[in-house]
Parts: C-alpha cells; sequence; structure tokens
C-alpha cells in the first residue's frame, strides 16, 4: 500500500504570498495519477487538481501542481483569503486502494 | 446537479455495526464508468478510503478495514449503504458518501454524517 506523507503540517502565510505544499509517496505513482483536494471547516473537501497537474473545472489559475514519481508540489501563486484551508493530497494509481495524505492547513500569518 | 446525501444513526455503541445510507439524487446511479462509496475522516485528521461499488455491485475495499466492511447498493432505489461491524472508539469519525469516475478522483461528495461510537 501506497503511504503519503504531507508536509508541512502547517503553513502559516499572509494574503499574497505563495504556498508550496508538498506530497510525497513511499513508493512510485503509477501514471502520476495524484490528485490534490482542498476542505474548509464543516466541508466536504474539492478537487483542485488530477493527474498531477490537470485543474479541475472551476478552479483558478492560480492553483497549480506538479511533479512526479514519488514527489507532488501543490503551488498556490497568491494566496486569496478563501484559500486558507486543509489540503490533502490522494493516489489513484494503486488498484484496489485510495489513499490519502494526512492533510497540509495553509493559516493566516 | 447530482446530490448525494448520508442519512444513519449519529451514535452507535461499541462491538455493535455501523450502518449508513447514502441516497443520490440529480443524476442516475446506474450510470457504467463510476463507483460510489464511502469515506471518513476522524475529528482533527486526514481522510481515509473505506470502500466503493459500481452499480453492477463490482466492490473493493480498502485492506485495512476489509474483514469488517459491507458495501451495497440498490438501483432502484437510488441508495447505497455502508456497514462496518464491530465498531470501536476509533471508528468515530465523519462519514462521506461519495461517488469517483472510475476508480480514481472524488467528483461528488455528501455532506458528512458525524458517528460516534460510545456507550
Amino acid at each position: 500500500e501506497i503511504v503519503l506523507t504531507q508536509s508541512p503540517g502547517t503553513l502559516s502565510l499572509s494574503p499574497g504570498e505563495r504556498a508550496t505544499l508538498s506530497c510525497r509517496a513511499s513508493q512510485s505513482v503509477t501514471s502520476n495519477y495524484l490528485a490534490w483536494y482542498q476542505q474548509k471547516p464543516g466541508q466536504a473537501p474539492r478537487l483542485l487538481i488530477y493527474g498531477a497537474s490537470s485543474r479541475a473545472t472551476g478552479i483558478p489559475d492560480r492553483f497549480s501542481g506538479s511533479g512526479s514519481g514519488t514527489d507532488f508540489t501543490l503551488t498556490i501563486s497568491r494566496l486569496e483569503p478563501e484559500d486558507f484551508a486543509v489540503y490533502h493530497c490522494q493516489q489513484y494509481g494503486s488498484s484496489p486502494s485510495l489513499t490519502f495524505g494526512g492533510g497540509t492547513k495553509v493559516e493566516i500569518k | 446537479q447530482l446530490q448525494l446525501q448520508e442519512s444513519g444513526p449519529g451514535l452507535v455503541k461499541p462491538s455493535e455495526t455501523l450502518s449508513l445510507i447514502c441516497t443520490v439524487s440529480g443524476g442516475s446511479i446506474s450510470s457504467s464508468g463510476f463507483y460510489w462509496g464511502w469515506i471518513r475522516q476522524p475529528p482533527g485528521k486526514g481522510l481515509e478510503w473505506i470502500g466503493s461499488i459500481s452499480y453492477t455491485g463490482d466492490s473493493r475495499y480498502n485492506p485495512s478495514l476489509k474483514s469488517r466492511v459491507t458495501i451495497s447498493v440498490d438501483t432502484s432505489k437510488k441508495q447505497f449503504s455502508l456497514k462496518l461491524n464491530s465498531v470501536t472508539a476509533a471508528d468515530t469519525a465523519v462519514y462521506y458518501c461519495a461517488r469517483t469516475i472510475g476508480m480514481a478522483t472524488v467528483r461528488n461528495w455528501g455532506q458528512g454524517i458525524l458517528v460516534t461510537v460510545s456507550s
């Protein structure tokens, strides 16, 4: 089973700053089948990125994903107030399982 | 627009069976290419996939929970269900029902239901 480790656990930044979130897999993720979700308090997660770098429908272009193999990154180019939330990575290349990372909280500094 | 709604008891006693139902509206549960599943999130923690099922009944489970989990689908009622037996306090979580494209990304989520395991 692939284990996903997200870092840092918490990222304290100001609006307008750049956020860089990491997701590291314990083994190579097949075909870069890696997704990112955003979750706000009391809400279900929302898909941001799939296939490591493709934005889901309606996601602003300040969100970008990159990486391959075992190392993946979610970048938010300029933080807007609504971007402060928890971000989860998920791999879907290792059937039959879907696995999630532990999450990174982006908080207002 | 597709909507998913979880229902079931919010409190379950230790050693008993947790049972939840997800009702699908605004779309078909019988579309090919989709899986219907359950994901949980303990308070303050990350997400854990429990398992998924297609409308034809092809089911997949998280190996760590497989011995305790059954997921079934009732296309006539546009519902799918989760049964988790022999629960402990560690099973306390918000349980989400969800739709994935194949066994891949989660495109639709229910609002979630908090289930507490306590005597």
